[in-house]
């Protein structure tokens, strides 16, 4: 199986930047996603990495290091409105999308 | 937005009882998921379909069986629900391409909250 761990919780000013790392320990993978889920709600799509290195998608970037196990989610500018669980995933070779425990970010004004 | 329901929303039952949850999308993806959720295990994927009749099970599928007989519904069945399996449960839909091994991501429905007592 693939263990995936990242920070139970986080806490970040409004405005300021917060980085969520993942670790993974797997023998092969087809990419890795990050999720948000509100409270309540179903997960949303935020980015997916194949190869290594930096993917932006505005206030959100994400980075993957095959060779060392290790992802993050970088939140920039942070907003009262990114206050989220955030959720590491890996998809398998044959499409299985495993998940991480989650990361709980408040954001405090 | 893509086309994935979740029926019902919420539900109560009591233990012993057959439970069936339902997941219906109009976006004729050939993957179908269901996950179950529960606070510190994350997302922990049941069953998993790869089209029509074809189903496989996944790291917690012991007391759920599935059913894919149309593309666009999958079947959850609790033969007979257990306190256990109070849970919130997510159905999700994926495509996946085969260019740089490129996913188009998974779309999870709005999930349903089952308690059983």
């Amino acid at each position: 199986g693939q263990n995936i761990d990242q920070p139970t919780e986080m806490t970040a000013t409004e405005g300021a930047i917060v980085q969520i790392n993942c670790t993974y320990q797997t023998s092969g993978f087809n990419g890795l996603f990050w999720y948000q889920q509100h409270a309540g709600e179903a997960p949303t799509f935020l980015s997916y990495n194949v190869l290594d290195g930096l993917e932006e998608k505005g206030r959100f970037s994400s980075f993957l290091s095959r060779s060392k196990g290790y992802s993050y989610l970088l939140l920039k500018e942070l907003q009262m409105k990114d206050s989220a669980s955030y959720l590491c995933a890996l998809l398998s070779n044959d499409y299985k999308l495993s998940f991480g425990a989650g990361t709980t970010v408040t954001v405090r004004a | 937005d893509a086309g994935i329901t979740q029926s019902p929303r919420h539900k109560v039952t009591e233990t012993g009882t057959p439970v069936t949850l339902r997941c219906h999308q109009t976006e004729n993806h050939r993957y179908m998921y269901w996950y179950r959720q529960d606070p510190g295990h994350g997302l922990r994927l049941i069953h998993y379909s790869y089209g029509v009749k074809d189903t496989d099970k996944g790291e917690v599928s012991d007391g759920y069986s599935v059913s894919r007989s149309k593309t666009e519904d999958f079947l959850l069945t609790l033969e007979s629900a257990t306190s256990s399996q109070t849970s919130v449960y997510f159905c999700a839909i994926s495509e996946h391409g085969t260019e740089r091994g490129v996913s188009y991501g998974y779309t999870f429905g709005s999930g349903t909250r089952l308690t059983v007592v």
